[in-house]
């Protein structure tokens, strides 16, 4: 079935806690990060991106952190909610290359 | 908005078959890929095209050809399913970018082939 051969880490959080989505990566010449939401049965949608000459960027609800020098990017989810039930990807690029995709995170929401 | 179609949601078809999976994108992008996903494998890209004719192999293209005959238009071809090509394809398109720096990509919503 779907299960099998899956393992994605997994976060489970409470509705309404702040969730924290980690990803590394390993190609120090990056510099354009993504974070995407894929619910079941559906293609990927963009979340949040940020560039490699910023370490911090806010949208709504959401919160990217950047940290080039251990290269590590972050999603801060605030105030979770069931809705924000989905697995999440990490992506980088440089250049006009195609996006290198992490293997995702299941965020799971409990109400 | 931007729109990426693909032109089946699901799809069986049976081994030894000539497959076609058709991606159409709106908004004039100059970059298109093919990514399957499988569980636990996360996307993985098979091919890709920086503009019209052109093609770039991706991660994984054993058993699969491209076309790019028009901007708008990205076809991935099985030339003979296998039942280890069961999987869900993804389609995204992005702007081209001359310097640094790159552009999101936005995905069709997948095709779930099954090659008994």
């Amino acid at each position: 079935g779907e299960s099998v051969g899956l393992h994605l880490p997994t976060l489970s959080v409470q509705e309404g806690d702040n969730s924290i989505i980690n990803c590394a990566y390993s190609n120090s010449a990056s510099d354009y990060f993504i974070w995407y939401k894929q619910e079941s049965g559906k293609g990927p949608q963009f979340i949040i991106d940020i560039r490699s000459n910023m370490d911090k960027r806010q949208g709504q609800r959401v919160t990217v952190l950047l940290n080039k020098t251990v290269k590590h990017l972050s999603l801060q989810i605030a105030a979770t909610q069931p809705g924000d039930s989905a697995v999440y990807f990490c992506a980088e690029n440089s250049g006009n290359t195609p996006l290198v995709f992490g293997k995702g995170t299941r965020l799971s929401v409990i109400a | 908005d931007v729109k990426v179609t693909q032109s089946s949601r699901y799809l069986v078809k049976r081994t030894g078959e000539k497959v076609f999976l058709e991606c159409v994108q709106d908004m004039d992008h100059e970059n298109m890929f093919w990514y399957r996903q499988d569980p636990g494998l996360g996307l993985r890209l098979i091919y890709f095209s920086y503009d019209v004719k052109m093609k770039e192999k991706g991660d994984i293209p054993e058993g699969y050809s491209v076309s790019r005959e028009k901007k708008e238009r990205f076809s991935l071809i099985l030339e003979s399913a296998s039942t280890n090509q069961t999987s869900m394809y993804l389609c995204a398109s992005s702007l081209k970018t001359f310097r640094g720096g790159g552009y999101e990509q936005y995905f069709g919503p997948g095709t779930r082939l099954t090659v008994t």
